[in-house]
C-alpha cells in the first residue's frame, strides 16, 4: 500500500523568505510519480509541480522546486521568495505504477506573514 | 492522550481498484475498533465492529465482501474497499476503544480518510 506523510500541519514564513514543506512516502512500486498541489481558501486544487521516480533531476517550476531524495523517500517542496498569495493548504500526492490510484498526504497549511 | 491515526488521509482511484485504509491506535491497545462512513452533511453511519483476532461484525445492509475488515493486531485494523465504484466515494472514519485499567472505556476517533472513486 502507498503511504504519504506530511508531518507539518501548519507553518509560518516571512514574506520574501524561502520555505520547505516536508513530504515522505512509502511504496513498493518501482515506478511512481509525485505531485504537489496548492489549495487556497476558495477550495480549488492547483497543480504546482511533478516529479517522476526515474527523473534524475529535481523538478522546478518558477518559484517552486521539488527536493527529491529517492533513497530517503522524501519529496519536499521548496518555495522561494514567499508571497502573501502563497498562503494556502499544500498537499503532497503520489500516483502508483498502474496509474489508477492517487494518494494524498494530510496537507500542510502555510501562512505567509507580511 | 490516546491517538488514532488513519492512512491515507485522501485517495483518488479509478473504478475497479481496491483500496486499503489503515487505522492505528498509536499509544494504546484497542481490542475493538469501529469503522464508520459519513456522507456529506450527514452523521456517521456505523459499518462494522472489528475485534482483534476474530471476524468483524457488520451492520445490516453493509456488504461483507465489499468492505473487508482485518483486525490483525491490538493496534491495527484495516478496511479494504474491494473493486471500488463511484458510489463508494465517501469519508471513512475509524475509532478505537480502550478497555484498560485506569483509562475510561472511551472511543477515540481517527482523522478520517476521504475516498474518491472516478
Amino acid at each position: 500500500a502507498q503511504k504519504i506523510t506530511q508531518t507539518q500541519p501548519g507553518m509560518f514564513v516571512q514574506e520574501k523568505e524561502a520555505v520547505t514543506l516536508d513530504c515522505t512516502y512509502d511504496t513498493s512500486d518501482q515506478s511512481y510519480g509525485l505531485f504537489w498541489y496548492k489549495q487556497p481558501s476558495s477550495g480549488e486544487m492547483i497543480f504546482l509541480i511533478y516529479q517522476g521516480s526515474y527523473d534524475e533531476q529535481n523538478a522546478t517550476e518558477g518559484r517552486y522546486s521539488l527536493n527529491f531524495q529517492k533513497a530517503r523517500k522524501s519529496a519536499n517542496l521548496v518555495i522561494s521568495a514567499s508571497q502573501l498569495g502563497d498562503s494556502a493548504m499544500y498537499f503532497c500526492a503520489m500516483i502508483n505504477n498502474a496509474g489508477n490510484m492517487l494518494t494524498f498526504g494530510g496537507g500542510t497549511r502555510l501562512m505567509v506573514k507580511p | 492522550g490516546a491517538v488514532v491515526s488513519q492512512h491515507p488521509s485522501w485517495v483518488i482511484c479509478k473504478s475497479g481498484t481496491s483500496v486499503k485504509i489503515e487505522c492505528r491506535s498509536l499509544d494504546f491497545q484497542a481490542t475493538t475498533m469501529f469503522w464508520y462512513r459519513q456522507f456529506p452533511k450527514q452523521s456517521l453511519m456505523l459499518m462494522a465492529t472489528s475485534n482483534e483476532g476474530s471476524k468483524a461484525t457488520y451492520e445490516q445492509g453493509v456488504e461483507k465482501d465489499k468492505f473487508l475488515i482485518n483486525h490483525a493486531s491490538l493496534t491495527l485494523s484495516t478496511l479494504t474497499v474491494t473493486s471500488a465504484h463511484p458510489e463508494d466515494s465517501s469519508f471513512y472514519i475509524c475509532s478505537a476503544r480502550t478497555r484498560m485499567p485506569g483509562i475510561p472505556d472511551t472511543q477515540y476517533f481517527g482523522p478520517g480518510t476521504r475516498l474518491t472513486v472516478l
